[in-house]
């Protein structure tokens, strides 16, 4: 599976987008970038999923380059409850492996 | 509701003592899968087992044991726990992996301390 870089934190004001950066300058064709978080101790949950085009979900929004060496995770309207560690995840389908979560992003939001 | 559930949530135990870990899903998952998490390490997979009666080892397999004799369990057993056992323990669920993508379902994780 492809590398993933990831800032180590990001703060955002309430209320306001929070816009989490991913590089992952080695993925291959037919690997997919997952998004998850992890909310202080607690599982981690499913974020969203791409592999070329820009998705949306009710939770964010993923934005893909067109190189898809890079990609942006949006929270369009971040609340207090989206302080978590995010996890930015490459992976290749229907690969019975494990997840590998890296060291994320520790995004806190501010009131 | 769809979730994924373990039990004990927090387990203090001795060194030696067997435990099990429970893990249950309602979703009719083929996937299960066992993590820990320790810090500065993040979450490395212990076993998974793509279907009932199926079973393999993940990245940290060592001390620990599992069984999936139903699809919707996948308990984890420490036969002889010891203190480098004390950590987070997440199990996590999802459908069939050789369809994807796939989103994986965690549970709310297990703090056990071995002292």
């Amino acid at each position: 599976d492809a590398k993933t870089t990831q800032p180590p934190s990001m703060d955002c004001a309430e209320g306001r987008a929070a816009n989490l950066p991913c590089n992952h300058s080695t993925i291959s064709g037919n690997e997919y970038v997952y998004w998850y978080r992890q909310i202080h101790s607690q599982g981690p949950q499913y974020i969203i999923h791409g592999l070329k085009n820009n998705e949306t979900n009710e939770m964010a929004s993923l934005i893909i380059t067109e190189d898809r060496k890079s990609s942006t995770l949006i929270l369009p309207h971040a609340t207090l409850r989206d302080t978590a560690v995010y996890y930015c995840i490459v992976r290749l389908s229907g690969s019975a492996r494990q997840l590998t979560f890296g060291s994320g992003t520790q995004l806190t939001v501010l009131p | 509701e769809a979730q994924v559930t373990q039990n004990p949530r927090y387990l203090i135990t001795v060194t030696g003592k067997k435990l099990t870990v429970t893990c249950s899903q309602n979703m009719n998952h083929e996937y299960m899968s066992w993590y820990r998490q320790d810090p500065g390490l993040g979450l490395r997979q212990i076993y998974y087992s793509m279907n009932v009666e199926v079973t393999d080892k993940g990245d940290v397999p060592e001390g620990y044991k599992v069984s999936r004799k139903e699809k919707r369990n996948f308990p984890l057993i420490l036969e002889s726990p010891s203190p480098n056992q004390t950590s987070l323990y997440f199990c996590a669920s999802s459908s069939r992996t050789d369809i994807a993508p796939y989103e994986q379902y965690f549970g709310p994780g297990t703090r056990l301390t071995v002292t």
